[in-house]
């Protein structure tokens, strides 16, 4: 069966530098959540879309901007980045908001900022 | 407080033996609750989701949900190597987004 797929894997970025994370989700689902996992941590929600359009919002920076296209594909932009973006990032995709559908995670973006 | 809390751990159990695992949360709407495992390095990976009061069962995985006690709890029968691993209790609120427990590493002991 199709999962979500995440690009890229992994990325090494500077300080101030930016970075785009990308997510596809599962085909048929319309909603696609993102999340940011530290070390040693629980997943923490940043941010949701439901049918291209922000759905809910949690803790995501002022820095962090993400949107979803018509293919129901999302990006997750991050500006101005500092070393405690440092995190595992995954993007996860159910098929119905609202609903208590399952949602079911990409394998992530390890993400290093030095 | 954490909204969503879970026995610490780590927890290490026999092969062979029961693996109990437990979680609860604060939001009295809260209507849908799951339990991830963990590798590490990787994607939390869905084992159950549980939506009434009552125990839901799937192979060697229970389920168990009590929304008056506000809690939910993950048995593990015939526990193996393979399922050591850090499990994760989620809870949906509201526009569905997953609030996580801190998370329970459990160790299979050959």
């Amino acid at each position: 069966a199709a999962g979500v797929i995440q690009s890229p894997r992994h990325l090494i970025k500077e300080k101030r530098e930016t970075a785009t994370l990308k997510c596809y989700p599962i085909p048929r689902h319309d909603t696609v959540y993102w999340y940011q996992q530290g070390p040693g941590q629980d997943p923490q929600f940043l941010i949701s879309f439901y049918e291209k359009m922000q759905s809910d919002k949690g803790s995501i920076p002022d820095r962090f901007s993400a949107q979803q296209f018509s293919d129901y594909h999302s990006e997750l932009n991050m500006s101005s980045l500092e070393l405690g973006d440092s995190a595992l990032y995954f993007c996860a995709s159910s098929p119905l908001e609202g609903t208590g559908e399952t949602q079911y995670f990409g394998p992530g973006t390890r993400l290093l900022v030095l | 407080q954490k909204e969503v809390e879970q026995n610490s751990g780590p927890l290490s159990v026999p092969e062979g033996a029961i693996a109990s695992l437990n979680c609860t949360y604060s939001d009295r709407g809260s209507q849908s609750f799951f339990w991830y495992r963990q590798y590490s390095g990787k994607s939390p990976e869905l084992i159950m989701s549980i939506y009434s009061n009552g125990d839901k069962e799937d192979g060697r995985f229970t389920a168990q949900l009590n929304k008056a006690s506000q809690y939910v709890s993950l048995l593990i029968r015939d526990s193996q190597p393979s399922d050591s691993a850090t499990y994760l209790c989620a809870v949906s609120q509201g526009a569905q987004k997953l609030v996580f427990g801190q998370g329970t590493r459990l160790t299979i002991n050959p």
